[in-house]
């Protein structure tokens, strides 16, 4: 199993450009995350899903969306990115919701985005 | 307000000596606790968990000890490995909130 994979593993943008990050898990897990890291700070929740064609906006949501159109695929799109987009960002998949007994959260490798 | 902070962002041990990592957390609904360790370009990988209704959980290598009096959480690490080298953090999971509160993490470096 590949667990999580993200794609791409950089990118480099101009403000104003749009991109989207596709995170895939082969575990059939229901849940799914996107997560920003930022130099100094915790990981911020950006969006997860809790199933197939659901979505909800977690703490950090403006300026990105999501869509879950199959169980595997959570894809983190950004309209009109923005240097305060410039972050690394990660992707988590889980069997159940949150944090629960061995519930374990599996993150995939990142993807570091640079907006210019 | 919810924070999950850690007492020392930088750590330094030697060779087979333990490691202790803290973390402070300060919401007192926060009912499940993980250790996280993020190698070096590299996606977060569990540790360990523990409830609030217990005060230590083993594992490999490694114990969690709670302390829900003063809101702290530890990391302890038995017998450092060069592998151990990584920035090691804390999350809380407030009871109703649906979140994860992440800590910014600890960086464990291993001396020869």
């Amino acid at each position: 199993n590949a667990g999580v994979t993200q794609t791409p593993k950089f990118r480099v943008l101009k403000t104003g450009q749009s991109m989207t990050l596709l995170c895939a898990q082969d575990m059939n897990h229901e849940y799914m995350y996107w997560y920003r890291q930022d130099p100094g700070m915790g990981l911020r929740l950006i969006h997860y899903s809790v199933g197939e064609g659901t979505t909800a906006k977690g703490e950090v949501p403006d300026g990105y969306n999501v869509s879950r159109l199959k169980k595997q695929n959570f894809l983190l799109g950004l309209e009109s990115a923005a240097p305060s987009q410039t972050s690394v960002y990660f992707c988590a998949s889980s069997y159940s919701m949150w944090a629960g007994w061995n519930n374990e959260q599996f993150f995939g490798p990142g993807t570091r985005l640079t907006v210019l | 307000g919810e924070s999950v902070g850690l007492h020392l962002p930088t750590l330094s041990v030697q060779e087979g000596d333990n490691s202790i990592i803290n973390c402070a957390y300060s919401n007192s609904a926060s009912d499940y606790f993980i250790w996280y360790k993020q190698e070096s370009g590299k996606g977060p990988q569990f540790i360990i968990d523990i409830r609030s209704n217990m005060d230590k959980r083993q594992g490999q290598r490694v114990t969690v000890l709670l302390n829900k009096t003063v809101k702290h959480l530890s990391l302890q690490i038995a017998a450092t490995q060069p592998g151990d080298s990584a920035v090691y953090f804390c999350a809380e999971n407030i009871s109703g909130a649906q979140k994860l509160v992440f800590g910014q993490g600890t960086r464990l470096t291993i001396n020869p």
